[in-house]
């Protein structure tokens, strides 16, 4: 069975401080790693997808990297409004469905 | 806009009623899913279809029902079968169900009375 860990689960970082959040997963290959930011109240909103160990993927302060065992996401110099909870699943080779981490959120303070 | 439509944003049931909840999207994708999140615990896959009258239970379907007529439409409905239906409801949907990222709806987040 596919099983994702997401460490920490809290992250409470100053305005600038930059940090990275990682997921562990162990799958019978893959076929994507996917990572989400969600809001309080919101759904997942879509922030990457990674499908080999070694690729590298960013987006504004985010950086998202993936190794053969876990993918880590970096937030450089964060900002209050990255303040969220992140998601991380697995897609494993002809399965249709994703499995999902508990997620870390972030809290950035100003 | 293009996008994935949920409703009611909040619903409120009676013990032993059943509830349908509605997902809608207009992005013309094929696979759409229903997963339920609780505090402190990863999304779970309750429901999932790749083609119109066609679906599959996914890890916890047992007390949940949904239907696939339309490739625009996957309600689901909370049967008084289901233990412990309070919760936070997410569909999402994607253009087939491999190799593409699911987007997700805003959710639905039902009370069970």
């Amino acid at each position: 069975e596919d099983q994702v860990t997401q460490s920490p689960e809290a992250l409470r970082l100053q305005e600038g401080e930059s940090s990275s959040l990682n997921c562990s997963y162990t799958v019978s290959g893959l076929r994507g790693l996917f990572w989400y930011r969600q809001d309080p109240g919101k759904g997942p909103e879509f922030l990457f997808t990674l499908y080999s160990a070694g690729e590298e993927k960013e987006k504004e302060r985010l950086k998202a990297t993936l190794t053969k065992k876990e993918s880590f996401l970096h937030i450089t110099a964060p900002k209050p409004e990255d303040s969220a909870t992140y998601l991380c699943a697995v897609q494993a080779p002809n399965d249709y469905k994703l499995s999902f981490g508990a997620g870390t959120t972030v809290t950035v303070r100003a | 806009d293009g996008g994935i439509t949920q409703s009611p944003k909040y619903l409120f049931r009676k013990e032993g009623q059943n509830v349908t909840l509605s997902c809608e999207q207009n992005l013309n994708h094929d696979a759409m899913y229903w997963y339920r999140q609780d505090p402190g615990q990863g999304l779970r896959l309750i429901y999932y279809s790749q083609i119109v009258n066609d679906f599959q239970k996914g890890d916890i379907a047992e007390g949940y029902s949904v239907s696939r007529e339309k490739k625009e439409s996957f309600p689901l409905t909370v049967t008084s079968a289901q233990k412990n239906p309070t919760a936070f409801y997410l569909c999402a949907s994607t253009l087939t169900g491999l190799n593409n990222e699911q987007f997700f709806g805003p959710g639905t987040r039902l009370t069970v009375l």
